[in-house]
Order: C-alpha cells, then sequence, then structure tokens
C-alpha cells in the first residue's frame, strides 16, 4: 500500500530520445508535484499540479511536459533528452494548500542516466 | 542564488549525544520551515516544522529552533540513535507560495554505535 509511487525506479537511455516517468499517489491528495535532485544533491522543484491544473511552473526546459490525467497522477515527459537531465526525479504529494501548510509525501524517486 | 543554505554537508555524532543540524535563509518572505530526513535510495520523508510565529517546536526526540532576525534555523536530536543516520534536508515556503518548497542541499548525520 505505497503512497507515492513512481515507475521506472532507473531509467538508462540515450540522448536524444524521449523518455516518460509515471507517479501515482493513493493518498487523496489535491497536489502532486515534480522535484529534480541534481549531482549536487540539491532538491529543487520542477512543476506542481493542484486538482489537474498547473499551478507552480519553475524555469525548466520546454522539452519538459508534465500530464495530470487525474488528480492521482502526475507523469513527467521528456523530449529529446540531455547529459544535464541525468538526476534524481522525485514526485511527491500533499493535500490541498488552504491556510495551514500540509507536508509533502514524496516517492522513492527515479534515477534517469542519459549516456 | 541558494536561498536555504546547510553549511555542514556532514556531521558524525557518538550514539546518545546531541545533535545539532543547521541551517540558514536568506529570503525574507519564508514563513513556514520544515526538516525533511532521507535514507539511500528513498524519497524524503518529514520529520518536524516550524511557523514562522514560533521559535522552537519540539515533538519527542526533535526539536527546531527558529531565530528570525539571524535567519537561522536548527534540529536537535537528543538522544541520537544509530537509526538517526541519514540526510538531514532543511526546508521553507514562502507566503503565499502555494507551498512551494526551498530545499537546502542537505546535511548527513552519521551516528556512531
Amino acid at each position: 500500500d505505497t503512497a507515492v509511487s513512481q515507475t521506472p525506479k532507473y531509467l538508462v537511455t540515450q540522448m536524444g530520445n524521449d523518455k516518460s516517468i509515471k507517479c501515482e499517489q493513493n493518498l487523496g491528495h489535491d497536489t502532486m508535484y515534480w522535484y529534480k535532485q541534481d549531482s549536487k544533491k540539491f532538491l529543487k522543484i520542477m512543476f506542481s499540479y493542484n486538482n489537474k491544473e498547473l499551478i507552480i511552473n519553475e524555469t525548466v526546459p520546454n522539452r519538459f511536459s508534465p500530464k495530470s490525467p487525474d488528480k492521482a497522477h502526475l507523469n513527467l515527459h521528456i523530449n529529446s533528452l540531455e547529459l544535464g537531465d541525468s538526476a534524481v526525479y522525485f514526485c511527491a504529494s500533499s493535500p490541498l494548500a488552504g491556510v495551514t501548510y500540509n507536508e509533502q509525501f514524496f516517492g522513492p524517486g527515479t534515477r534517469l542516466t542519459v549516456l | 542564488d541558494q536561498q536555504v543554505k546547510q553549511n555542514s554537508p556532514s556531521l558524525s555524532v557518538q550514539e546518545g549525544r546531541i545533535s545539532i543540524l543547521n541551517c540558514d535563509y536568506t529570503n525574507s518572505m519564508f514563513d513556514y520551515f520544515l526538516w525533511y530526513k532521507k535514507y539511500p535510495a528513498e524519497g524524503p520523508t518529514f520529520l518536524i516544522s516550524i511557523s514562522s510565529i514560533k521559535d522552537k517546536n519540539e515533538d519527542g526526540r526533535f526539536t527546531v529552533f527558529l531565530n528570525k532576525s539571524a535567519k537561522h534555523l536548527s534540529l536537535h536530536i537528543v538522544p541520537s540513535q544509530p537509526g538517526d543516520s541519514a540526510v538531514y534536508f532543511c526546508a521553507a515556503s514562502e507566503i503565499g507560495g502555494y507551498q512551494k518548497v526551498t530545499f537546502g542541499t542537505g546535511t548527513k548525520l552519521q551516528v556512531i554505535p
């Protein structure tokens, strides 16, 4: 009964390919996120969706496109992969933000290696 | 521009002693601060948080202290246990930031039995 799951856990691919990472949460949360942890261990937010609507979109190349088919899923599609895209990608979810901040629940991460 | 900084990449502490992890921030708009713990090959898990209207929050062995004037917070773990060995991330959220969280680079804590 994993709360936030990601597939695949490892992804090795060639430069120029297109790949997707899937994320699902069974916590009933309204908000989902994608984070990137680079080689310097810096964990940085990329996108956030609230009830299938994009609410945070950081400065990320257009090659990255999130898609939320429903509020339990937030997938990340990456076109024309580059060497610099190699990183660990984390999905997270949280209840809807009201006046009180809510903690975020993270998935186990997907390690992407671009060769 | 790194708005949340953890200047100590690693820390070693003897079991039973106190672990103190430090964090500094630069953005005055941050109003909520969190600590996350991360084991290898797992995602970060929430540990403890503090609102900017408080200067201390305690949860069992974990206490977070906030010094707003110094833009500094710290996490105290007493007593430290070998199972506490992990990477600890300091994080902060901005007023009206819709839960956009800015993370530090983490401090790797090793508790020696």
